[in-house]
């Protein structure tokens, strides 16, 4: 299988500040990077698709000023989550598409627990 | 637009016993994807099994089997001679394409009872 690599596992910040999560596609080249956000108890929803080399795609719903995704280079795409507050307290995790054997799966970073206090 | 639903929210079964996860989903596409996720305290998310709509025969890895009737949009999940390792919460997704994102059910919450 591939292998994608997420950090931070876990944030802690203050409310204001700023927090970027990153996800590293660590054998392979991810094109495309989903970013999804899981409350409590609840499913994972998507919040944005990211191309390397273009401008990412929200879903409706998802403020894209507040939460910038970045995606620079075919293993790496970052999401920011700019002036944070409790709200956004959640759990973030990235998936990329598999390529060649694996094309027809989906591989999950670790996830990150952000907690804004 | 394509939903997936999981009408079970939490199940239970007995060590060593057989268990069966349920999921619907509402497409209009011919070929897709659907899979079984597992997702334990951990919250790293685990694939149990994947099935191609093309294939008629029903995928299966080691204890776990699915139950596929693309005529009624069903793909359920049996676990068999389920352990306490197979706690967790499962979640049942559907894709189109290869470049496209999944989408997940709400969740069914498995406990393992020794």
């Amino acid at each position: 299988g591939a292998v994608v690599s997420q950090h931070p596992s876990w944030v802690i910040c203050k409310s204001g500040t700023s927090v970027k999560i990153e996800c590293r596609s660590l054998d392979f080249q991810a094109t495309t990077m989903f970013w999804y956000r899981q409350f409590p108890k609840q499913s994972l929803m998507l919040m944005a698709t990211s191309n390397e080399g273009s401008k990412a795609t929200y879903e409706q719903g998802v403020e894209k000023d507040k939460f910038l995704i970045n995606h620079a280079s075919l293993t790496l795409s970052t999401l920011t989550v700019t002036s944070a507050h409790p709200e956004d307290s959640s759990f973030y995790i990235c998936s990329a598409p598999g390529q060649g054997a694996w094309n027809t799966e989906a591989f999950f970073g670790q996830g990150t627990r952000l907690t804004v206090v | 637009a394509q939903t997936v639903t999981q009408s079970q929210p939490e199940m239970s079964v007995q060590e060593a016993e057989t268990v069966t996860l349920s999921c619907t989903y509402d497409t209009s596409e011919s070929d897709y994807y659907l899979f079984w996720y597992k997702q334990p305290p951990s919250r790293q998310m685990i694939l149990v099994i994947r099935q191609e709509a093309y294939k008629q025969q029903n995928a299966t890895e080691n204890r776990f089997s699915v139950n596929f009737q693309k005529a009624a949009k069903s793909f359920s999940l049996k676990i068999s001679d389920s352990q306490l390792g197979d706690a967790a919460m499962y979640f049942c997704a559907y894709r189109v394409g290869r470049d496209t994102p999944l989408v997940f059910g709400k969740g069914t919450r498995l406990s393992v009872i020794a």
